[in-house]
């Protein structure tokens, strides 16, 4: 079973436009919500990320949105360039000392057209 | 600093052969974790390790095994191949655990077992 469903699986998007990425979970006891983004042949890299006291966050071109009631947040990337193509997985994970696991999403590949 | 390394970037096993993936990190992180990472399917955790000496297995622990005899190492080892073991295998640390903690993680390593 997905802890975190994530669509789309792909995505083309022209320069200049905007990309969103949705991602769901069910787990109430998530508190924590990385988005990582992977070029080819390299290994994820944090881009942004929100815990659910806030309902969005900014850095930049990019803005994760979160919808605690709908179990949801997304990740759009405003003004996209052909730079930011690449592979995006969210994630989700709960906080505490403890141990505590990252759950990522299936992975979206946009690829922004220039 | 180099931060997460592995070694090989790529292997071919044959069925039922062994090897050992390596990881190394020089961010003294105590949290240190092995995923594979399958087409489509997001990245899934092996095993981690919340210091030296102290092991334990993550989602999908069947096939491999993991020593921590320093702060830096962390190797993968697969005994007796599978093809359902070919996928990339990504090495990731972090200082602390979970969602206090970003993962850094390694370049990958491409495994194909025939």
């Amino acid at each position: 079973q997905q802890q975190v469903k994530q669509s789309p699986q792909s995505l083309i998007v022209q320069k200049g436009g905007i990309s969103i990425i949705n991602c769901a979970y069910e787990n109430t006891a998530f508190d924590y919500f990385p988005w990582y983004q992977q070029f080819p042949g390299k290994g994820p890299a944090l881009l942004i990320a929100i815990r659910p006291d806030v309902s969005e966050k900014k850095e930049g071109r990019f803005t994760i949105s979160f919808n605690k009631s709908a179990k949801q947040f997304s990740l759009h990337i405003m003004d996209s360039q052909p730079g930011d193509s690449a592979t995006y997985f969210c994630a989700a994970s709960s906080g505490g000392a403890n141990f505590n696991k990252f759950y990522f999403g299936s992975g979206t590949k946009l690829n922004v057209k220039p | 600093n180099a931060g997460v390394t592995q070694t090989p970037k790529f292997r071919i096993l044959k069925i039922g052969q062994s090897m050992t993936l390596q990881c190394a990190q020089d961010m003294n992180h105590n949290y240190m974790y092995w995923y594979r990472q399958d087409p489509g399917m997001g990245l899934k955790l092996i095993y981690y390790s919340v210091g030296a000496g102290i092991t334990d297995k993550g989602e999908v622990p069947n096939g491999y095994n993991v020593s921590r005899s320093t702060t830096e190492d962390f190797p993968l080892r697969l005994e007796l191949a599978a093809p359902s073991q070919t996928s990339v295998y990504f090495c990731a640390s972090s200082l602390v655990s979970g969602s206090l903690g970003e993962q850094y993680f390694g370049p990958g390593t491409r495994l194909t077992v025939t």
